[in-house]
């Protein structure tokens, strides 16, 4: 079946750093991935949805410019945080849409940045 | 404007009981998909179901069951004779796929099994 994986699986950084997050498919092409994030026990919230060759639409109140989003290949989505924060720490997850899957959805296994 | 309630935010069962996970879902599409994930404390999500607007059937898949009734706008979840590895988080979510789709998810029901 359709498979998405996401690396890395867990980091550590230091504030201000800045944190890059892949997001593959691995056996079909996805022009559209959408990137997620889930704060300790609350729900799974859409930050952005990643176009292949064009740029990233943005949910309402999430910050572009900290929030990088390339989209450059039809297998491979990368979320890159910049200067980031405490407040970043978060659960992000990636999804992609295969038409060929049976549900048609696949999650990646998710990101757990901590900023310290 | 699209909206999943789950009301319950956690629940505890004994081992072998029958639990129900309720989900409620508002939209004026009249084509969507429907879905419960199951998220382990490692993180990932995992599919446990698919429903389309149109079909209405309820499922059973083992010890799982669903029941989508549109009169009620609710597609709710049981597990019969659970047990402490159905210990998670549960998510109901929704697609429209007039808004390109994008996953609408409820709040989540952590579920704990008592053994």
């Amino acid at each position: 079946g359709a498979v998405v994986s996401q690396h890395p699986s867990w980091v550590i950084c230091k504030s201000g750093t800045s944190v890059k997050i892949e997001c593959r498919s691995l056996d079909f092409q996805a022009t559209t991935m959408f990137w997620y994030r889930q704060f300790p026990k609350q729900s799974l919230m859409l930050m952005a949805t990643s176009n292949e060759g064009s740029k990233a639409t943005y949910e309402q109140g999430v910050e572009k410019d900290k929030f990088l989003i390339n989209h450059a290949s039809l297998t491979l989505s990368t979320l890159t945080v910049t200067s980031a924060h405490p407040e970043d720490s978060s659960f992000y997850i990636c999804s992609a849409w295969d038409q060929k899957a049976n549900y048609g959805y696949t999650f990646g296994s998710g990101t757990r940045l901590t900023v310290v | 404007a699209q909206k999943v309630t789950q009301a319950q935010t956690e629940i505890s069962v004994v081992e072998k009981e029958d639990v129900t996970l309720d989900c409620v879902y508002e939209t004026r599409d009249t084509t969507y998909y429907l879905f419960w994930y199951k998220q382990p404390p490692s993180g990932e999500l995992v599919f446990l179901i698919r429903r389309n607007s149109f079909d209405e059937q309820n499922e059973i898949s083992g010890r799982y069951s669903w029941n989508f009734q549109k009169s009620t706008s609710s597609f709710n979840f049981t597990i019969t004779a659970s047990q402490v590895v159905d210990s998670a988080v549960y998510f109901c979510a929704l697609i429209l796929t007039s808004t390109g789709n994008q996953f609408y998810f409820g709040t989540g029901t952590s579920l704990t099994v008592i053994p």
